[in-house]
């Protein structure tokens, strides 16, 4: 079966410092890994996604994320964090297996100190 | 393009009364998920319909159920609510026409259901 494993549930970082949100998954065949983010009260927007192909993916907004097969992980990146970045992100994965049914992990909050 | 729309917004119903949401895709996708939000459970698959049909289904009960219309709109339906379907439910719509799962999903902004 599916799962994703997000195992922080709050980060705080400061403005300008690098961020990594962890993300680990479990697909009976190769996945199709993304990453969304939601602000308060609204929907999901996409950051990412990788199907297939170059492992170190570029997203939206200054964000990356890097496929590593053998950890079963799907990390999401940006060098340098701004305010407006607070918001809860999500890592989702899906696949051949299950169409397009999404499992999501329980989010990380990142919070931004200026 | 617009995007995903959901109405309503916001809806407070009372336990044991049934309730209908709306989605409409984005022009010319025919697939169309639905995801419970929770603050317990976090986001949850309840189906996707694809051409009229439902194509995949979650683990919910049968008081959820959905359907599809020719122009890919959408409704879910949830009869005799209870307190726990107090949550926020998503809506997504991708052009994925095989349903192999390699294509984005654009969600909507949802609708937040109240049960008192």
């Amino acid at each position: 079966a599916q799962s994703v494993t997000q195992p922080d549930i709050h980060i705080t970082v400061s403005e300008g410092a690098s961020l990594e949100l962890r993300c680990n998954y479990s697909y009976g065949a190769t996945p199709y890994l993304f990453w969304y983010v939601q602000s308060p009260g609204q929907g999901l927007q996409l950051l990412l996604k990788y199907f297939s192909g170059d492992t170190l993916v570029q997203g939206i907004k200054g964000f990356e994320a890097e496929f590593k097969r053998s950890q079963s992980s799907f990390n999401l990146r940006k060098p340098s964090v701004h305010w407006s970045d607070a918001a809860e992100y999500f890592c989702a994965v899906g696949g051949p297996l299950y169409g397009n049914k999404l499992v999501f992990g329980a989010g990380t909050i990142l919070r931004v100190k200026s | 393009k617009a995007g995903v729309t959901q109405t309503p917004r916001y809806l407070i119903k009372t336990r044991g009364q049934q309730v209908t949401l709306s989605c409409s895709p984005i022009s010319g996708h025919r697939s169309v998920s639905w995801y419970q939000q929770t603050p317990g459970q976090g986001l949850q698959f309840l189906f996707e319909y694809f051409s009229e049909t439902q194509r995949n289904k979650g683990n919910f009960p049968g008081r959820f159920s959905g359907r599809q219309f020719s122009n890919s709109r959408s409704e879910m339906n949830v009869s005799t609510l209870e307190l726990g379907d107090s949550a926020l439910y998503l809506c997504a719509s991708s052009w994925d026409e095989r349903g192999g799962g390699n294509t984005e999903a654009f969600f909507g902004q949802g609708t937040r259901l109240t049960v008192v």
